[in-house]
């Protein structure tokens, strides 16, 4: 069956440490989103590809890469990590079609001390 | 600029109980509607989900919602709450157009106790 997976599912580090988080999607789709989920902000859209190449700022961007190499991947890299970047963060695809539906991976929990 | 309102971050109810979960969205035209449910460490899934057609949208677990454009209101809703229904509910809207980001609600945390 087709997923999405996320690693690792848990990581601790340090400020001012640089962190990538995976994000594998084996559906083909050429859309591809990561959001950060905060207690009482929901979830809060960070970076988002639309295919190979393409990548695009969300609302919460600042201190965020990411990079589009292949159809299956998103990494996002915090370059210099913040305590402030404590959060659970999620990837998402979405396929063709107006109306698709997001599908998610299981969450990557990142504390920074 | 798009927004979701979800009235309530915690709801609880008896099992049993009528689940009601609201929610809001501002948007110059209908947009796109979802709901997804989120369990304890793990990612979101698709509960239903709104786009054309019939107002009254059923999805998975017998929950459903009502598309009413009068009201831009797209509350959930299931007639008998189970243990199992303990989760949180994100509402989220999408104006058309493949391009268009999907925003998210800030959440409501639904209690089920016996």
């Amino acid at each position: 069956d087709a997923e999405i997976t996320q690693s690792p599912r848990h990581k601790i580090t340090e400020t001012g440490r640089q962190v990538t988080l995976a994000c594998h999607q084996t559906w083909n789709h050429n859309n591809m989103f990561w959001y950060r989920q905060d207690l009482g902000h929901g979830l809060r859209l960070i970076h988002y590809s639309y295919g190979v190449q393409d990548t695009n700022k969300g609302e919460v961007s600042d201190g965020y890469s990411v990079s589009r190499s292949n159809t299956e991947d998103l990494p996002l890299t915090l370059e210099s990590a913040a305590s402030s970047q404590t959060s659970v963060y999620f990837c998402a695809s979405r396929g063709a079609g107006d109306t698709g539906e997001l599908f998610f991976g299981e969450g990557s929990r990142l504390t920074v001390l | 600029a798009q927004s979701v309102t979800q009235l309530g971050s915690h709801v609880s109810v008896s099992e049993g109980a009528l689940v009601l979960l609201r929610c809001n969205y501002s948007s110059s035209v209908p947009p796109y509607l979802f709901w997804y449910v989120q369990y304890p460490n793990q990612g979101l899934q698709l509960l239903l989900k709104y786009t054309t057609g019939a107002t009254l949208v059923k999805g998975i677990n017998g929950f459903e919602a009502e598309f009413k454009k009068s009201e831009t209101s797209f509350h959930l809703t299931k007639p008998s709450a189970h243990m199992s229904d303990a989760a949180e509910y994100f509402c989220a809207a999408r104006a058309s157009g493949g391009y268009n980001k999907l925003i998210f609600g800030a959440g409501t945390r639904l209690a089920v106790h016996p």
